[in-house]
C-alpha cells in the first residue's frame, strides 16, 4: 500500500493568513492526488484533484502543487469558513486508495 | 444536483450481518464507478471498496476482504455494501462516494453522501 504522510497534524492560524499543508507519498504517485475539506458533522468535499486542478465551484484561494512524492496544499488568505480538517488522498494505486491522516486548521 | 443517500446503518452485534444501500440521483448513475469510504467518528478516512460502472472491476481494502461485498443495481440507481462477520473495529460512518470520470475507474471522489453510522458492539 502507498502510505500518505500529512503534516502538520494541526495548525492555528488567523483570518487572512497563508496556510500550507504538505503530503508525502511513500512512492511515486505522479500527480494522482486529491485534497478534501471536511467540516464537523459533514462529508468531505473535493477541493483539488490531479494535484493541482481546482474542482468546479471551489474558490481560487485554494491551490495545490507537487508531483512524484511531495505535494503541497495552500490557502492563500484564510477565511472564517476555511476552518476545517483537510485530507490528501492518492489514486495512483486503484487497488488500494489511501488517505493522509488529516490536518486540522484551527483559529488562532 | 448530484445526491447520494445512504441507508441501513444501525447498532448491531459482533458476528452479525448488515446491508448498506445508497441511492444516487441527479446524474447518470450507471456510467460512474462508485465507492464506500468509512470514518470512525473523530478519526481519519479509510477506503473500503470500489466497483466499476459495469461491475466488472471490484476491489476491497484488506481489512474487509472476504467479509464485505460491494454490488450495484444500475436500473435502480443503487449501490450496496453487504457486511458479514462484523467486528467492533468496523464501527464507523460509511460514505457512498461517486467517481468523477464517467466509464473509468479513476479514484477521484467528487461527490459524497451524508454517511450512515454503523455501531458494532455486544
Amino acid at each position: 500500500d502507498i502510505q500518505m504522510t500529512q503534516s502538520p497534524l494541526s495548525l492555528s492560524a488567523s483570518i487572512g493568513d497563508r496556510v500550507t499543508i504538505t503530503c508525502q507519498a511513500s512512492q511515486d504517485i505522479t500527480n494522482y492526488l486529491s485534497w478534501f475539506q471536511q467540516k464537523p458533522g459533514k462529508a468531505p468535499k473535493l477541493l483539488i484533484y490531479d494535484a493541482s486542478r481546482l474542482q468546479s465551484g471551489v474558490p481560487s484561494r485554494f491551490s495545490g502543487s507537487g508531483a512524484g512524492t511531495h505535494f503541497t496544499f495552500t490557502i492563500t488568505s484564510l477565511q472564517p469558513e476555511d476552518f476545517a480538517t483537510y485530507y490528501c488522498q492518492q489514486y495512483a494505486n486503484l487497488r488500494s486508495l489511501t488517505f493522509g491522516g488529516g490536518t486540522k486548521v484551527e483559529i488562532k | 444536483e448530484v445526491q447520494l443517500v445512504e441507508s441501513g446503518g444501525k447498532l448491531t452485534q459482533p458476528g452479525r450481518s448488515l446491508r448498506l444501500s445508497c441511492e444516487g440521483s441527479g446524474f447518470t448513475f450507471g456510467i460512474y464507478a462508485m465507492y464506500w469510504v468509512r470514518q470512525v467518528p473523530g478519526k481519519g478516512l479509510e477506503w473500503v471498496a470500489g466497483i466499476s460502472s459495469n461491475s466488472e472491476n471490484i476491489g476491497y481494502a484488506d481489512a474487509v476482504k472476504g467479509r464485505f461485498t460491494i454490488s450495484r443495481d444500475n436500473p435502480k440507481n443503487s449501490l450496496y455494501l453487504q457486511m458479514n462477520s462484523l467486528r467492533p473495529e468496523d464501527s464507523a460512518f460509511y460514505y457512498c462516494v461517486k467517481d468523477m470520470i464517467p466509464h473509468l475507474v479513476q479514484g477521484i471522489f467528487d461527490h459524497w453522501g451524508q454517511g450512515t453510522l454503523i455501531s458494532v458492539s455486544s
